[in-house]
């Protein structure tokens, strides 16, 4: 079975543009998470999205938006982009939303904005 | 607010002799307690997990962690390091309720020395 997939897995950017990261979970699992990984420090928790809800947020600004589609794959927007979002977006599925289920990750998307 | 420390952001150790990774946590309840090892370029593998099951946690590639209450600690160790177990380490502890939200300490960056 294919793990979590993220694409693209690198990517550059100018201040100011907008990206979209994709994400699609291992089958059957239907919750996904976003984590913004800045280089030196731990996972920051940005969005979880089960049965295609947002389930939790995270402390970022509302330039940050996510969804998630009917087959359980999902999409992180960045809008108005800064030199301090680049980092590593990391994206995690489960079976369900909370942590009791496990989560496995993907090898993330290398943002890097010039 | 749940909140780890991870001591140390450094380890140094030779091949074959123990590993120990130190992290201490907060948390106003009962905690779910993960490690999770990131290679370079990688993404984020989860190594054990504490769900208040046993306080002994035996974990992949012989690492194991113990949950000490009076303590608030979870400090991972490995009787005999190899050269593959360099990498990145987080501990983390997951927030309570249904957002799937995790919190990740800073990180420990494992050296291993021939």
């Amino acid at each position: 079975d294919a793990g979590v997939t993220q694409s693209p897995t690198h990517l550059i950017k100018t201040r100011g543009q907008q990206v979209t990261l994709r994400c699609s979970p291992i089958s059957g699992h239907k919750s996904v998470s976003w984590y913004q990984q800045v280089l030196g420090q731990g996972p920051q928790f940005i969005f979880q999205y089960y049965e295609k809800e947002e389930r939790g947020r995270g402390n970022f600004p509302d330039r940050f938006s996510a969804r998630q589609f009917p087959n359980y794959s999902s999409e992180l927007n960045v809008n108005a982009l800064l030199l301090g979002d680049s980092a590593l977006y990391l994206c995690a599925s489960s079976l369900g939303p909370r942590d009791t289920y496990g989560y496995t990750f993907g090898s993330g998307t290398r943002l890097t904005v010039v | 607010a749940q909140s780890v420390t991870q001591l140390d952001s450094h380890v140094s150790v030779s091949e074959g002799t123990p590993v120990l990774l130190r992290c201490n946590y907060s948390s106003s309840y009962s905690p779910s307690l993960f490690w999770y090892v990131q290679h370079p370029n990688k993404g984020l593998q989860l190594l054990l997990k504490y769900t208040s099951a046993a306080t002994l946690v035996k974990g992949i590639n012989g690492f194991e962690a113990e949950f000490k209450k009076s303590e608030t600690s979870f400090h991972l160790t490995k009787p005999s390091a190899h050269m593959s177990d360099a990498a990145e380490y987080f501990c983390v502890v997951s927030e309570p309720g249904n957002t799937g939200k995790l919190i990740f300490g800073q990180g420990t960056t494992l050296q291993v020395k021939p």
